[in-house]
């Protein structure tokens, strides 16, 4: 199973940041998103599709639907600079669970 | 909140083998699963494999069949990830991850472990 996201997006501070991750028939799985900032370890900002880890701030948002999952951040700020990578588990599949190729998000 | 904390960094050299282990802070009888995830330079996540902490099966990535074997020391809620058969492409940070059911989010990572294969 194949995840693919676009490698790069820039974006203005104060706006909105949509992450893509697109797979065939994506909708029928639970999406996982990961913001990685540069040598740091990943952390996970949206799993499920749409739900938010304690301490996530209600900026980062997910949606699933058709063959596209999005991650929204609203209001982006300097400190969400950093790769995010979209993950599913593929039980019939090799490997079981597949990352996105990720996206660099740049903060203008 | 759970803390995973990995072995330091590691040097080694084509064809030798790698241990990195991944301790969990918080041990309890609660299971769990773990998952290692590495990331090589220039690369994005790649995944590698998953060990039922307490139960000990595991699963592997194709790719990685036959030199990636992963334990589970539940005494002192420790897991390590034994690659064999190293080379320059095998140069990476390695992460380990838990997850509460095998199918779920990788919810709380390990602050991650520089392998360098040289030559």
């Amino acid at each position: 199973y194949v995840l693919s996201q676009p490698p790069s997006l820039a974006v203005a501070p104060g706006t909105t940041a949509r992450v893509t991750c697109g797979g065939n028939n994506i909708g029928g799985y639970s999406v996982h998103w990961y913001q990685q900032k540069s040598g740091q370890a990943p952390v996970l900002v949206v799993y499920d599709d749409i739900k938010r880890p304690s301490g996530i701030p209600e900026r980062f948002s997910g949606s699933n639907s058709g063959n596209t999952a999005t991650l929204t951040i609203s209001g982006v700020e300097a400190g969400d600079e950093a790769d995010y990578y979209c993950q599913v588990w593929d039980g019939s599949g090799d490997p079981d669970y597949v990352f996105g190729s990720g996206t660099k998000v740049t903060v203008l | 909140q759970v803390q995973l904390v990995q072995s330091g960094a590691e040097v080694k050299k084509s064809g030798a083998s790698v241990r990195v282990s991944c301790k969990a802070s918080e041990h309890t009888s609660i299971t769990y699963y773990m998952h290692w995830v590495r990331r090589a330079p220039g690369q994005g996540l790649e995944w590698m494999g998953i060990i039922d902490a307490y139960g000990g099966s595991t699963a592997y990535a194709q790719k990685f069949q036959g030199r990636l074997t992963m334990t589970t020391a539940t005494s002192t809620g420790t897991v390590y990830m034994d690659l064999n058969g190293l080379t320059s492409e095998d140069t990476a940070v390695y992460f380990c991850a838990r997850a509460p059911l095998k199918a779920t989010a990788l919810d709380f990572w390990g602050q991650g472990t520089l392998v360098t294969v040289s030559s």
